[in-house]
């Protein structure tokens, strides 16, 4: 079946430096590949997306990367600040009927 | 701006007690989702629903699990007799469609205790 693999589990990086999450995932058929953050106590919310014919999209501080040959995509966040600390989870989607989340990573943001 | 409810927020229950979460989706979205996050752990999938019907579930989603879209507007996800291991947070979620555009919108979550 479909599954996704997210590493690292936990990175802490200092507030300024970029941080990088890397995730890979089984399915070939996965067409879209959101990237989702989790404040703690809180409910994910979408922060960026890309889609399988495009290598890399960017909006501001954040930027995601995909490699469908290889079959994985990155999340890059540049200038850290503290309240970007949370967990991050990446996804992908067949086009069928559900999005499958890779184990998140928690990214501590140290000022 | 438009966002899915839950309700309950917390829920404390009983093992081999019936449990019904309730889900408000967002108005114009027609794909729903049960999704299941225990502690600190990833974020699961359980069941999509459209069109009335379940459209695809995971191994998690077995026989004491079933949802329903009573009305035009709740969702709901029932579990007929819960387990220790059923203790999570529960969300539901709504998309306005199922293509390549189809972000997931989530409720606040619906956090089960079983004691």
């Amino acid at each position: 079946g479909e599954n996704v693999e997210q590493h690292p589990s936990t990175l802490s990086v200092q507030e300024g430096d970029s941080a990088v999450i890397k995730c890979t995932y089984s399915d070939s058929a996965s067409n879209y590949f959101p990237w989702y953050k989790q404040e703690l106590g809180k409910r994910p919310q979408l922060i960026i997306d890309i889609r399988s014919n495009v290598g890399e999209k960017k909006d501001q501080r954040i930027a995601v990367t995909l490699n469908k040959t290889a079959k994985h995509f990155s999340l890059h966040i540049t200038e850290t600040q503290p309240e970007d600390s949370a967990v991050y989870f990446c996804a992908t989607h067949t086009g069928g009927f559900k999005t499958i989340f890779g184990a998140g990573t928690r990214l501590f943001v140290k000022a | 701006e438009p966002e899915v409810t839950q309700t309950p927020s917390h829920q404390v229950t009983q093992m081999g007690q019936e449990v019904i979460l309730r889900c408000v989706p967002i108005s114009n979205h027609l794909y729903f989702y049960w999704y299941r996050q225990i502690l600190g752990q990833k974020v699961e999938f359980l069941v999509s629903f459209y069109n009335n019907e379940i459209s695809e579930k995971s191994e998690i989603f077995d026989d004491q699990f079933s949802v329903e879209r009573p009305d035009g507007s709740n969702f709901t996800l029932k579990i007929r007799s819960t387990k220790l291991e059923d203790s999570a947070m529960y969300f539901c979620a709504s998309r306005e469609d199922r293509g390549v555009s189809g972000e997931l919108f989530f409720g606040e979550g619906s956090r089960l205790t079983v004691l």
